[in-house]
Protein backbone atom coordinates (compact mmCIF):
# COMPACT_ATOMS: atom_id res chain seq x y z
CA UNK A 1 0.00 0.00 0.00
CA UNK A 2 1.48 3.81 -1.40
CA UNK A 3 0.70 5.89 1.55
CA UNK A 4 2.09 9.08 -0.48
CA UNK A 5 1.95 9.17 -4.81
CA UNK A 6 3.97 11.74 -6.20
CA UNK A 7 4.28 12.80 -9.81
CA UNK A 8 5.71 13.07 -12.34
CA UNK A 9 7.90 10.77 -12.26
CA UNK A 10 10.55 13.72 -14.11
CA UNK A 11 10.41 16.68 -15.29
CA UNK A 12 12.43 19.43 -17.69
CA UNK A 13 11.86 22.87 -17.29
CA UNK A 14 14.32 25.78 -18.80
CA UNK A 15 16.24 28.33 -16.59
CA UNK A 16 13.44 30.21 -14.95
CA UNK A 17 10.31 27.84 -15.26
CA UNK A 18 8.29 27.05 -12.33
CA UNK A 19 8.49 23.42 -11.95
CA UNK A 20 5.37 21.85 -10.03
CA UNK A 21 5.38 18.48 -8.18
CA UNK A 22 2.71 17.11 -6.47
CA UNK A 23 2.20 14.61 -4.06
CA UNK A 24 -1.20 13.24 -2.56
CA UNK A 25 -1.96 10.74 0.67
CA UNK A 26 -4.54 9.25 2.19
CA UNK A 27 -4.06 8.96 6.05
CA UNK A 28 -5.52 12.06 7.50
CA UNK A 29 -3.26 11.37 10.88
CA UNK A 30 -0.56 12.46 8.57
CA UNK A 31 0.99 15.75 10.40
CA UNK A 32 4.17 17.15 9.07
CA UNK A 33 4.84 17.20 5.27
CA UNK A 34 8.92 17.85 4.23
CA UNK A 35 10.21 17.85 0.63
CA UNK A 36 13.97 16.48 0.51
CA UNK A 37 16.47 17.36 -2.38
CA UNK A 38 18.93 14.78 -3.34
CA UNK A 39 21.82 15.13 -6.02
CA UNK A 40 23.47 12.44 -7.29
CA UNK A 41 26.06 10.44 -4.92
CA UNK A 42 24.38 12.11 -2.06
CA UNK A 43 22.00 11.66 0.51
CA UNK A 44 18.55 13.18 0.52
CA UNK A 45 18.35 16.35 2.67
CA UNK A 46 15.32 18.30 3.71
CA UNK A 47 14.45 21.23 1.42
CA UNK A 48 11.17 22.85 3.61
CA UNK A 49 8.36 21.31 5.10
CA UNK A 50 4.87 22.59 6.28
CA UNK A 51 2.31 21.23 8.68
CA UNK A 52 -1.44 21.20 7.89
CA UNK A 53 -2.72 23.99 10.22
CA UNK A 54 -1.11 26.54 6.97
CA UNK A 55 -1.97 25.86 3.58
CA UNK A 56 1.37 27.71 2.08
CA UNK A 57 4.80 28.39 2.92
CA UNK A 58 8.03 29.84 1.31
CA UNK A 59 11.18 29.84 1.63
CA UNK A 60 13.66 31.66 -0.64
CA UNK A 61 12.58 30.41 -4.41
CA UNK A 62 10.74 27.36 -2.47
CA UNK A 63 7.24 26.78 -2.03
CA UNK A 64 4.81 24.42 -0.54
CA UNK A 65 1.60 24.64 -0.78
CA UNK A 66 -1.23 22.32 0.74
CA UNK A 67 -4.67 21.33 0.23
CA UNK A 68 -5.87 19.61 3.38
CA UNK A 69 -9.51 18.51 2.28
CA UNK A 70 -8.14 17.26 -1.15
CA UNK A 71 -4.60 15.36 0.67
CA UNK A 72 -2.52 17.18 -1.53
CA UNK A 73 0.51 19.02 -1.08
CA UNK A 74 2.94 20.26 -3.93
CA UNK A 75 6.56 22.08 -4.56
CA UNK A 76 6.90 25.22 -6.60
CA UNK A 77 10.33 25.97 -7.60
CA UNK A 78 10.25 30.18 -8.50
CA UNK A 79 13.10 31.15 -10.81
CA UNK A 80 14.59 27.49 -11.65
CA UNK A 81 18.02 26.94 -12.17
CA UNK A 82 20.49 24.47 -13.41
CA UNK A 83 21.73 23.91 -9.77
CA UNK A 84 18.84 23.03 -9.04
CA UNK A 85 18.51 19.63 -10.71
CA UNK A 86 18.24 16.99 -8.91
CA UNK A 87 15.63 14.33 -7.63
CA UNK A 88 13.11 15.49 -4.85
CA UNK A 89 10.91 13.60 -3.13
CA UNK A 90 8.05 14.61 -1.01
CA UNK A 91 7.02 12.18 2.28
CA UNK A 92 4.78 12.08 5.26
CA UNK A 93 5.05 11.80 8.85
CA UNK A 94 2.59 11.26 11.68
CA UNK A 95 4.25 11.81 15.21
CA UNK A 96 3.29 9.44 18.25
CA UNK A 97 4.26 6.08 18.95
CA UNK A 98 5.14 5.30 14.99
CA UNK A 99 7.53 8.06 14.72
CA UNK A 100 8.73 7.03 10.69
CA UNK A 101 8.86 9.27 7.55
CA UNK A 102 7.31 7.55 4.22
CA UNK A 103 8.57 8.60 1.08
CA UNK A 104 6.93 9.11 -2.42
CA UNK A 105 9.61 7.61 -5.28
CA UNK A 106 10.40 11.05 -6.02
CA UNK A 107 11.00 13.14 -9.29
CA UNK A 108 13.90 13.93 -11.09
CA UNK A 109 14.19 16.95 -11.92
CA UNK A 110 16.63 19.34 -15.00
CA UNK A 111 16.98 22.87 -15.29
CA UNK A 112 18.52 23.36 -18.65
CA UNK A 113 20.32 26.48 -18.83
CA UNK B 1 29.35 18.98 13.44
CA UNK B 2 30.18 15.63 11.97
CA UNK B 3 27.26 14.51 9.89
CA UNK B 4 26.22 10.57 9.24
CA UNK B 5 28.89 8.58 8.55
CA UNK B 6 28.38 5.35 6.72
CA UNK B 7 31.02 2.68 5.83
CA UNK B 8 31.48 1.12 3.12
CA UNK B 9 31.00 4.20 0.62
CA UNK B 10 30.82 1.27 -2.26
CA UNK B 11 30.57 -2.75 -1.62
CA UNK B 12 31.15 -5.52 -4.34
CA UNK B 13 30.36 -8.84 -3.51
CA UNK B 14 29.32 -12.46 -4.52
CA UNK B 15 26.04 -14.12 -4.49
CA UNK B 16 25.87 -15.89 -0.86
CA UNK B 17 28.47 -13.77 1.22
CA UNK B 18 27.89 -11.90 3.91
CA UNK B 19 27.50 -7.94 3.98
CA UNK B 20 27.58 -5.28 6.71
CA UNK B 21 27.01 -1.82 6.24
CA UNK B 22 27.79 0.51 9.11
CA UNK B 23 26.19 3.87 10.49
CA UNK B 24 27.40 6.42 12.80
CA UNK B 25 24.70 8.72 13.72
CA UNK B 26 24.61 12.26 14.68
CA UNK B 27 25.63 12.96 18.53
CA UNK B 28 22.54 13.59 20.44
CA UNK B 29 20.18 12.24 18.08
CA UNK B 30 18.20 9.71 19.63
CA UNK B 31 16.37 8.14 16.38
CA UNK B 32 18.36 5.70 14.06
CA UNK B 33 16.93 4.94 10.49
CA UNK B 34 17.91 2.33 7.70
CA UNK B 35 16.80 2.94 3.96
CA UNK B 36 17.31 1.25 1.20
CA UNK B 37 16.98 3.10 -2.14
CA UNK B 38 16.58 1.46 -6.16
CA UNK B 39 14.92 3.10 -9.18
CA UNK B 40 12.22 0.77 -8.97
CA UNK B 41 11.57 0.73 -5.51
CA UNK B 42 12.17 4.14 -4.52
CA UNK B 43 13.51 5.10 -0.71
CA UNK B 44 12.05 2.22 1.44
CA UNK B 45 12.18 2.33 5.12
CA UNK B 46 13.71 -1.25 6.51
CA UNK B 47 13.82 -0.33 10.17
CA UNK B 48 14.33 2.68 12.76
CA UNK B 49 15.33 2.69 16.28
CA UNK B 50 14.77 4.86 19.34
CA UNK B 51 17.22 4.77 22.30
CA UNK B 52 18.85 1.79 20.63
CA UNK B 53 15.51 -0.31 20.70
CA UNK B 54 14.15 -1.68 17.28
CA UNK B 55 10.67 -0.23 16.96
CA UNK B 56 9.35 -0.86 13.79
CA UNK B 57 11.20 -3.23 11.30
CA UNK B 58 8.20 -4.43 9.44
CA UNK B 59 10.28 -3.24 6.52
CA UNK B 60 12.93 -5.69 6.50
CA UNK B 61 12.57 -7.95 3.47
CA UNK B 62 13.44 -11.25 5.11
CA UNK B 63 15.19 -13.33 7.55
CA UNK B 64 18.50 -12.55 5.38
CA UNK B 65 18.63 -9.02 6.64
CA UNK B 66 19.29 -8.13 10.47
CA UNK B 67 20.08 -4.85 12.22
CA UNK B 68 21.44 -3.95 15.18
CA UNK B 69 22.16 -1.06 17.73
CA UNK B 70 24.42 -2.03 20.30
CA UNK B 71 25.09 1.68 21.50
CA UNK B 72 24.15 5.01 20.15
CA UNK B 73 27.37 6.36 18.15
CA UNK B 74 27.11 2.64 16.05
CA UNK B 75 24.54 0.76 13.71
CA UNK B 76 24.92 -2.08 11.52
CA UNK B 77 23.11 -3.78 8.59
CA UNK B 78 24.10 -7.12 7.81
CA UNK B 79 22.97 -8.99 4.88
CA UNK B 80 23.70 -12.84 5.12
CA UNK B 81 23.37 -14.67 2.60
CA UNK B 82 23.11 -11.35 -0.13
CA UNK B 83 21.47 -12.03 -3.38
CA UNK B 84 21.76 -9.85 -6.64
CA UNK B 85 18.11 -8.45 -5.96
CA UNK B 86 19.74 -6.96 -2.46
CA UNK B 87 21.93 -4.67 -4.96
CA UNK B 88 20.81 -0.76 -4.00
CA UNK B 89 22.33 2.30 -2.27
CA UNK B 90 21.31 1.47 1.46
CA UNK B 91 20.68 4.72 3.50
CA UNK B 92 21.36 5.68 7.62
CA UNK B 93 19.69 8.38 9.06
CA UNK B 94 19.48 9.73 12.50
CA UNK B 95 16.95 12.69 13.89
CA UNK B 96 15.94 13.80 17.41
CA UNK B 97 11.77 14.11 17.45
CA UNK B 98 11.54 16.87 15.13
CA UNK B 99 10.47 15.18 11.81
CA UNK B 100 14.00 15.63 10.21
CA UNK B 101 16.36 13.41 8.91
CA UNK B 102 19.79 13.80 8.15
CA UNK B 103 20.90 11.76 5.81
CA UNK B 104 24.65 9.61 5.30
CA UNK B 105 26.12 9.20 1.64
CA UNK B 106 24.87 5.88 1.43
CA UNK B 107 26.62 2.35 0.74
CA UNK B 108 26.12 1.76 -2.81
CA UNK B 109 26.28 -2.59 -2.43
CA UNK B 110 25.98 -4.61 -5.59
CA UNK B 111 25.75 -8.25 -5.38
CA UNK B 112 26.89 -9.78 -8.49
Amino acid sequence: QQQVKQSPQSLIVQKGGIPIINCAYENTAFDYFPWYQQFPGKGPALLIAIRPDVSEKKEGRFTISFNKSAKQFSLHIMDSQPGDSATYFCAVYSGGSNYKLTFGKGTLLTVNP
Amino acid sequence: DAGVIQSPRHEVTEMGQEVTLRCKPISGHDYLFWYRQTMMRGLELLIYFNNNVPIDDSGMPEDRFSAKMPNASFSTLKIQPSEPRDSAVYFCASSRPTGELFFGEGSRLTVL
